[in-house]
């Protein structure tokens, strides 16, 4: 069984476009986080929900919206995708604030 | 800003040797030290979540320690494997921040050869 779940694992797209990416965790567990891994292979927090509810939402566009309709899912819809977008997102759960983080696989986005 | 630094930034290492890595996160306001192991192809797993002041983990052939007042981590593997070939995170949360996030390093990405 797979812990956190993301889909697609690919995703290649036109500009302009409206994208998601989907997430689960079947973990039970009460945090999720949406990472960007930007160009220089740095993970970056993007968002934080917990128990459905936005913790952290980092300096990020506005064309990305989290969407939590229970604490185990947690999606990422992009609006009007661009081509600096493309990068690997990784979704991740955790039970409590500073509890190991369990990671999706990674959903690599590509816009052209 | 908060920097957590990772050094080195790669490593190659003939299997059976022992190596260590160093991860530095600002020395205030610290709240916990994460270490993540990131084969490629995968996702990030985690190793170590450490609190305290010289906390010593130990996984196996694995192990870290943690001093919060100079803010520094060492992450050593003893007697390296071919299977130990990845790239060690570090991430850092900070105090007063109850929100878990994740401050990472840019990792060490080992190679061990056979």
């Amino acid at each position: 069984d797979t812990a956190v779940s993301q889909t697609p694992k690919y995703l290649v797209t036109q500009m302009g476009n409206d994208k998601s990416i989907k997430c689960e965790q079947n973990l039970g567990h009460d945090t999720m986080y949406w990472y960007k891994q930007d160009s220089k292979k740095f993970l970056k927090i993007m968002f934080s929900y917990n128990n459905k509810e936005l913790i952290i939402n980092e300096t990020v566009p506005n064309r990305f919206s989290p969407k939590s309709p229970d604490k185990a899912h947690l999606n990422l819809h992009i609006n009007s995708l661009e081509l600096g977008d493309s990068a690997v997102y990784f979704c991740a759960s955790s039970h409590v604030y500073r509890a190991e983080a369990f990671f999706g696989q990674g959903t690599r986005l590509t816009v052209v | 800003i908060l920097n957590v630094e990772q050094s080195p930034q790669s490593l190659h290492v003939q299997e059976g040797d022992s190596t260590n890595f160093t991860c530095s996160f600002p020395s205030s306001n610290f709240y916990a030290l994460h270490w993540y192991r990131w084969e490629t192809a995968k996702s990030p797993e985690a190793l170590f979540v450490m609190t305290l002041n010289g906390d010593e983990k130990k996984k196996g052939r694995i192990s870290a320690t943690l001093n919060t007042k100079e803010g520094y981590s060492y992450l050593y593997i003893k007697g390296s494997q071919p299977e130990d070939s990845a790239t060690y995170l570090c991430a850092f949360i900070r105090g007063s921040s109850n929100t878990g996030k994740l401050i990472f390093g840019q990792g060490t990405t080992l190679q061990v050869k056979p």
